[in-house]
Protein backbone atom coordinates (compact mmCIF):
# COMPACT_ATOMS: atom_id res chain seq x y z
CA UNK A 1 0.00 0.00 0.00
CA UNK A 2 0.83 3.42 -0.22
CA UNK A 3 2.07 3.81 -3.83
CA UNK A 4 3.46 7.36 -5.36
CA UNK A 5 3.67 7.18 -9.30
CA UNK A 6 5.60 10.19 -11.36
CA UNK A 7 5.20 10.60 -14.90
CA UNK A 8 7.19 11.20 -16.98
CA UNK A 9 10.51 9.51 -15.61
CA UNK A 10 12.63 11.42 -17.24
CA UNK A 11 12.37 13.90 -20.06
CA UNK A 12 14.52 16.34 -22.39
CA UNK A 13 13.24 19.41 -23.12
CA UNK A 14 14.66 22.56 -25.05
CA UNK A 15 14.90 25.94 -22.86
CA UNK A 16 11.78 28.37 -23.46
CA UNK A 17 9.44 24.94 -23.10
CA UNK A 18 7.19 23.79 -20.59
CA UNK A 19 7.38 20.64 -18.74
CA UNK A 20 4.32 19.08 -16.91
CA UNK A 21 5.25 16.14 -14.32
CA UNK A 22 2.52 13.85 -13.04
CA UNK A 23 1.93 12.55 -9.35
CA UNK A 24 -0.14 10.47 -8.83
CA UNK A 25 -1.12 8.32 -5.12
CA UNK A 26 -2.18 4.92 -6.72
CA UNK A 27 -4.00 3.38 -3.60
CA UNK A 28 -4.57 6.19 -1.20
CA UNK A 29 -6.73 9.58 -1.39
CA UNK A 30 -3.57 12.11 -0.40
CA UNK A 31 -5.10 15.44 0.66
CA UNK A 32 -1.56 16.76 0.36
CA UNK A 33 1.01 15.92 -1.80
CA UNK A 34 4.63 17.63 -1.32
CA UNK A 35 7.05 18.57 -4.00
CA UNK A 36 10.46 18.76 -3.40
CA UNK A 37 13.78 19.13 -5.95
CA UNK A 38 17.51 17.42 -5.60
CA UNK A 39 20.65 18.36 -7.19
CA UNK A 40 23.59 15.81 -7.41
CA UNK A 41 25.02 14.76 -4.22
CA UNK A 42 22.54 16.54 -2.21
CA UNK A 43 19.43 16.29 0.25
CA UNK A 44 16.09 16.97 -0.88
CA UNK A 45 14.85 20.64 -0.98
CA UNK A 46 11.24 21.50 -0.14
CA UNK A 47 9.73 23.42 -3.30
CA UNK A 48 5.94 23.34 -2.16
CA UNK A 49 2.80 22.03 -0.82
CA UNK A 50 0.07 21.20 -2.63
CA UNK A 51 -3.65 20.65 -0.66
CA UNK A 52 -6.60 19.79 -2.98
CA UNK A 53 -8.53 22.14 -4.02
CA UNK A 54 -7.08 25.09 -2.95
CA UNK A 55 -3.38 26.90 -3.69
CA UNK A 56 -0.12 25.53 -2.88
CA UNK A 57 2.08 27.04 -0.72
CA UNK A 58 5.21 27.46 -1.82
CA UNK A 59 8.81 27.92 0.02
CA UNK A 60 10.83 31.02 0.50
CA UNK A 61 12.93 31.50 -2.77
CA UNK A 62 10.47 29.63 -5.31
CA UNK A 63 8.97 31.12 -8.21
CA UNK A 64 4.68 30.55 -7.88
CA UNK A 65 5.20 31.83 -11.71
CA UNK A 66 7.64 29.43 -12.89
CA UNK A 67 6.76 26.59 -11.10
CA UNK A 68 2.94 26.14 -11.10
CA UNK A 69 1.09 23.56 -9.16
CA UNK A 70 -2.34 21.68 -9.50
CA UNK A 71 -3.85 19.57 -7.20
CA UNK A 72 -7.67 19.16 -8.39
CA UNK A 73 -8.07 15.76 -7.08
CA UNK A 74 -7.40 13.52 -4.37
CA UNK A 75 -5.09 11.20 -6.36
CA UNK A 76 -3.55 13.60 -8.33
CA UNK A 77 -0.94 16.68 -8.36
CA UNK A 78 1.01 18.43 -11.64
CA UNK A 79 4.11 20.76 -11.20
CA UNK A 80 4.50 22.84 -14.30
CA UNK A 81 7.63 24.15 -14.73
CA UNK A 82 7.14 27.16 -17.33
CA UNK A 83 9.51 28.31 -19.77
CA UNK A 84 12.46 25.71 -18.46
CA UNK A 85 16.33 26.92 -18.40
CA UNK A 86 19.19 24.80 -18.08
CA UNK A 87 19.79 25.87 -14.36
CA UNK A 88 15.96 24.15 -13.58
CA UNK A 89 17.40 20.98 -14.55
CA UNK A 90 17.42 18.44 -11.68
CA UNK A 91 15.69 15.70 -10.20
CA UNK A 92 12.18 16.32 -8.98
CA UNK A 93 10.34 14.44 -6.56
CA UNK A 94 6.71 14.33 -5.16
CA UNK A 95 5.13 12.65 -1.75
CA UNK A 96 1.93 11.99 -0.27
CA UNK A 97 0.57 11.70 2.72
CA UNK A 98 -2.71 9.76 3.01
CA UNK A 99 -6.13 11.55 3.82
CA UNK A 100 -6.93 8.94 6.81
CA UNK A 101 -5.59 5.73 8.60
CA UNK A 102 -2.61 5.30 10.97
CA UNK A 103 0.30 7.18 8.59
CA UNK A 104 -1.40 10.15 7.85
CA UNK A 105 2.12 12.03 9.50
CA UNK A 106 3.98 9.55 6.92
CA UNK A 107 5.29 11.49 3.51
CA UNK A 108 5.22 8.25 0.50
CA UNK A 109 7.36 9.49 -2.08
CA UNK A 110 7.21 8.97 -6.26
CA UNK A 111 10.21 7.09 -7.84
CA UNK A 112 11.13 11.03 -9.12
CA UNK A 113 11.46 12.44 -12.35
CA UNK A 114 14.70 13.64 -14.08
CA UNK A 115 14.63 16.69 -15.96
CA UNK A 116 16.90 17.98 -18.16
CA UNK A 117 17.05 20.99 -19.99
CA UNK A 118 18.97 21.62 -23.40
CA UNK B 1 13.75 25.61 13.76
CA UNK B 2 14.06 22.10 13.08
CA UNK B 3 17.30 21.04 12.17
CA UNK B 4 18.77 17.23 11.21
CA UNK B 5 22.51 16.62 11.15
CA UNK B 6 23.80 13.71 9.27
CA UNK B 7 27.61 14.12 9.93
CA UNK B 8 28.72 10.70 7.82
CA UNK B 9 28.96 11.75 4.46
CA UNK B 10 29.91 8.51 2.88
CA UNK B 11 30.40 4.82 4.41
CA UNK B 12 32.28 1.98 2.99
CA UNK B 13 32.19 -1.05 4.72
CA UNK B 14 32.88 -4.50 3.54
CA UNK B 15 30.12 -6.89 2.86
CA UNK B 16 28.71 -8.74 5.91
CA UNK B 17 29.81 -5.95 8.28
CA UNK B 18 28.01 -4.10 10.58
CA UNK B 19 27.45 -0.31 9.85
CA UNK B 20 25.69 2.70 12.11
CA UNK B 21 24.34 5.56 10.95
CA UNK B 22 24.14 8.94 13.13
CA UNK B 23 21.62 10.85 13.11
CA UNK B 24 21.03 14.06 15.14
CA UNK B 25 18.09 15.88 15.71
CA UNK B 26 16.90 19.49 16.96
CA UNK B 27 13.33 20.67 17.62
CA UNK B 28 11.63 22.93 20.28
CA UNK B 29 8.19 20.89 19.88
CA UNK B 30 7.96 18.01 22.43
CA UNK B 31 5.71 15.92 19.36
CA UNK B 32 7.57 15.05 17.03
CA UNK B 33 8.60 12.04 14.65
CA UNK B 34 11.33 10.92 13.49
CA UNK B 35 11.92 9.10 9.56
CA UNK B 36 14.58 7.14 7.79
CA UNK B 37 14.40 6.99 4.05
CA UNK B 38 16.07 4.85 1.86
CA UNK B 39 17.31 6.26 -2.10
CA UNK B 40 19.48 3.87 -3.88
CA UNK B 41 20.46 4.84 -6.88
CA UNK B 42 17.21 4.79 -9.43
CA UNK B 43 16.08 7.81 -7.13
CA UNK B 44 13.47 6.41 -5.05
CA UNK B 45 12.98 7.55 -1.63
CA UNK B 46 11.76 4.44 0.23
CA UNK B 47 10.54 4.68 3.68
CA UNK B 48 11.99 2.54 6.12
CA UNK B 49 10.42 3.80 9.65
CA UNK B 50 8.88 6.20 11.37
CA UNK B 51 9.10 6.63 15.17
CA UNK B 52 7.36 9.41 17.36
CA UNK B 53 8.72 11.13 19.92
CA UNK B 54 6.89 9.88 23.00
CA UNK B 55 8.14 6.12 21.88
CA UNK B 56 11.94 5.42 22.77
CA UNK B 57 11.54 1.80 22.00
CA UNK B 58 14.04 0.33 20.17
CA UNK B 59 13.43 -1.13 17.31
CA UNK B 60 13.86 -4.02 15.04
CA UNK B 61 13.04 -4.93 11.73
CA UNK B 62 15.13 -7.94 10.04
CA UNK B 63 19.03 -6.74 10.01
CA UNK B 64 17.86 -2.97 10.19
CA UNK B 65 17.69 -2.01 14.00
CA UNK B 66 17.11 2.01 15.40
CA UNK B 67 18.06 3.66 18.50
CA UNK B 68 16.28 6.76 19.72
CA UNK B 69 17.97 8.43 22.50
CA UNK B 70 16.10 11.74 23.51
CA UNK B 71 18.54 12.38 26.26
CA UNK B 72 20.70 13.01 23.34
CA UNK B 73 18.58 13.71 20.49
CA UNK B 74 19.77 11.15 18.15
CA UNK B 75 17.88 8.28 16.31
CA UNK B 76 20.87 5.99 14.70
CA UNK B 77 20.06 3.08 12.25
CA UNK B 78 22.20 0.07 12.24
CA UNK B 79 22.18 -1.94 9.27
CA UNK B 80 23.50 -5.46 10.18
CA UNK B 81 25.33 -8.32 8.43
CA UNK B 82 25.07 -5.87 5.52
CA UNK B 83 24.83 -7.06 1.62
CA UNK B 84 25.65 -5.23 -1.79
CA UNK B 85 22.38 -3.96 -2.09
CA UNK B 86 21.91 -1.71 0.76
CA UNK B 87 24.26 0.49 -1.23
CA UNK B 88 22.37 3.94 -0.91
CA UNK B 89 21.95 7.11 0.56
CA UNK B 90 20.57 7.47 3.62
CA UNK B 91 17.89 10.17 4.97
CA UNK B 92 16.84 10.81 8.13
CA UNK B 93 14.07 13.30 8.50
CA UNK B 94 12.36 15.16 11.37
CA UNK B 95 8.44 16.92 11.38
CA UNK B 96 6.88 18.25 14.07
CA UNK B 97 3.29 17.36 14.61
CA UNK B 98 1.09 19.46 12.65
CA UNK B 99 -0.78 22.07 14.14
CA UNK B 100 -3.24 23.04 10.36
CA UNK B 101 -3.27 19.06 8.82
CA UNK B 102 -0.12 18.70 7.35
CA UNK B 103 3.41 18.88 8.44
CA UNK B 104 6.54 19.37 6.52
CA UNK B 105 9.77 17.25 6.43
CA UNK B 106 13.36 18.23 7.31
CA UNK B 107 15.43 16.47 6.00
CA UNK B 108 19.55 15.92 6.75
CA UNK B 109 21.96 16.05 4.17
CA UNK B 110 22.31 12.23 3.62
CA UNK B 111 24.62 9.83 4.25
CA UNK B 112 26.15 7.61 1.41
CA UNK B 113 26.71 3.95 2.18
CA UNK B 114 28.90 1.93 -0.19
CA UNK B 115 28.65 -2.20 0.80
CA UNK B 116 31.43 -3.66 -1.49
CA UNK B 117 31.56 -7.71 -1.77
Amino acid sequence: GAVVSQHPSRVICKSGTSVKIECRSLDFQATTMFWYRQFPKQSLMLMATSNEGSKATYEQGVEKDKFLINHASLTLSTLTVTSAHPEDSSFYICSATQTSGPRTDTQYFGPGTRLTVL
Amino acid sequence: AQKVTQAQTEISVVEKEDVTLDCVYETRDTTYYLFWYKQPPSGELVFLIRRNSFDEQNEISGRYSWNFQKSTSSFNFTITASQVVDSAVYFCALSEAPSSGYSTLTFGKGTMLLVSP
